[in-house]
């Protein structure tokens, strides 16, 4: 079955830590997108590739990095500026960034720092 | 203010009830989307919609694209439909992306 794998599932960063959380797809999706959730609010924009070896910053990519080697992989590295990382990360892909594509979801990777 | 807001922010309804969560944006749109999330958090895409109603099995999704108010419904809940439910819009103009509401938590008792 096709679909979107997140790892780990759960991840804990020590203070100063880089961490990567890997999405791997599929799907054969050209798009895909990663967000942050955090209690009681929406989904948050960080980056998004449209194809390999492009991405885009989303509304909050301070504090993150991203590369698109692969069209299957997406992988986000939380990096030490991030100041509050803490929060649960979805990563999602779509055949392409156009209107009518839905977004498919992997089950996310539960970030926290120790 | 938020550009989408869903209300209510929590719903807790007995088995059998019909439900009915409400979303409602302050801008123009290409589309909407309703998911829902588990409690593991995993999503899942349950609609879209840029016009009318649609329906699958208990769920009907509806839009009032004059009034910018979009509502999901579930007929004959049941403990299996607990999750947060998730409106998401697709502004014209946004270059595709989508903005978010904060989910509806919705749990069905037994």
């Amino acid at each position: 079955d096709g679909g979107i794998t997140q790892s780990p599932k759960y991840l804990f960063r020590k203070e100063g830590q880089n961490v990567t959380l890997s999405c791997e797809q599929n799907l054969n999706h050209d798009a895909m997108y990663w967000y942050r959730q955090d209690p009681g609010q929406g989904l948050r924009l960080i980056y998004y590739s449209q194809i390999v070896n492009d991405f885009q910053k989303g509304d909050i990519a301070e504090g993150y990095s991203v590369s698109r080697e692969k069209k299957e992989s997406f992988p986000l590295t939380v990096t030490s500026a991030q100041k509050n990382p803490t929060a649960f990360y979805l990563c999602a892909s779509s055949i392409r960034q156009t209107d009518r594509q839905p977004q498919h979801f992997g089950d996310g990777t539960r970030l926290s720092i120790l | 203010k938020n550009e989408v807001e869903q209300s209510p922010q929590n719903l807790t309804a007995q088995e059998g009830e019909f439900i009915t969560i409400n979303c409602s944006y302050s801008v123009g749109i290409s589309a909407l989307h309703w998911l829902q999330q588990h409690p593991g958090g995993g999503i899942v895409s349950l609609f879209m919609l840029s016009s009318g109603k649609k329906k699958h099995g208990r769920l009907i999704a509806t839009i009032n694209i004059q009034e910018k108010h979009s509502s999901l419904h579930i007929t004959a809940s049941h403990p299996r439909d607990s999750a947060v439910y998730i409106c998401a819009v697709r502004s014209i103009g946004s270059n595709y992306q989508l903005i978010w509401g904060a989910g509806t938590k919705l749990i069905i008792k037994p």
